[in-house]
């Protein structure tokens, strides 16, 4: 079974310019959740996909981000324009959906480490 | 409000020694509990979850992670240390749903870098 992936691995862009991350997650999870990592601090929920709906976005820090999933599949993460402090590692996780209440582990991939300069 | 608290940014720990990773939490409501792992260049892999029942946890690789709802702490532990241990381990808890949703977002420590040395 492929795992969750995301597109670019890497990603180094200057100040004011448009990026976009891409995820693909495992086939058949339902949620698709985006996190990030700044350097040396902890990992923060940005938002939530179950199917195509975004579940909870509060994590989003600003109207520069704009998370899609269309169809439902594979999700991208759009940043415009890009600040300094857009900087870190973007990690995407997916997970099934079960029935009443489920506890499964997400499923992360291998994160999108974005730079801007 | 749901948090993680790692207190210590760096453990070392000699080959064949035993390790802890320290964990403790906030939350509103059962704590739902994971550790996950970062290798270099790869990314979060589950290790282990609570849920409920046994206090005492196994997971993958020989690690394990003790729940005390005393201390609310979710200490990983491994009784001897391998230097492929080494990685960086974060630990993270489940919130609760969000608008029916039965899957809540994580909320992650800020990782412990462990080093393991030959």
């Amino acid at each position: 079974e492929a795992g969750v992936t995301q597109f670019p691995s890497h990603s180094v862009i200057e100040k004011g310019q448009t990026v976009t991350l891409r995820c693909d997650p495992i086939s058949g999870h339902d949620n698709l959740y985006w996190y990030r990592r700044v350097m040396g601090k902890e990992i923060k929920f940005l938002l939530h996909f179950v199917k195509e709906s975004k579940q909870d976005e509060s994590g989003m820090p600003n109207n520069r981000f704009l998370a899609e999933r269309t169809g439902g599949t594979y999700s991208t993460l759009k940043v415009q324009p890009a600040e300094l402090e857009d900087s870190g590692v973007y990690f995407c996780a997916s997970s099934p959906i079960g029935v009443g209440y489920q506890d499964y582990e997400q499923y992360f991939g291998p994160g999108t480490r974005l730079t801007v300069t | 409000a749901q948090s993680v608290a790692q207190p210590e940014d760096q453990v070392n720990v000699a080959e064949g020694n035993p390790l802890t990773v320290k964990c403790t939490y906030s939350v509103s409501g059962n704590p739902y509990l994971f550790w996950y792992v970062q290798y270099p260049n790869r990314g979060l892999q589950f290790l282990l979850k609570y849920i409920t029942g046994d206090n005492l946890v196994k997971g993958s690789y020989g690690f394990e992670a003790e729940f005390n709802k005393s201390q609310t702490s979710f200490h990983l532990k491994k009784p001897s240390a391998l230097v492929s241990d080494s990685a960086l381990y974060f630990c993270a808890v489940r919130g609760l749903p969000f608008r029916g949703s039965t899957l809540g977002r994580l909320y992650f420590g800020r990782g412990t870098q462990l080093t393991v040395w030959p």
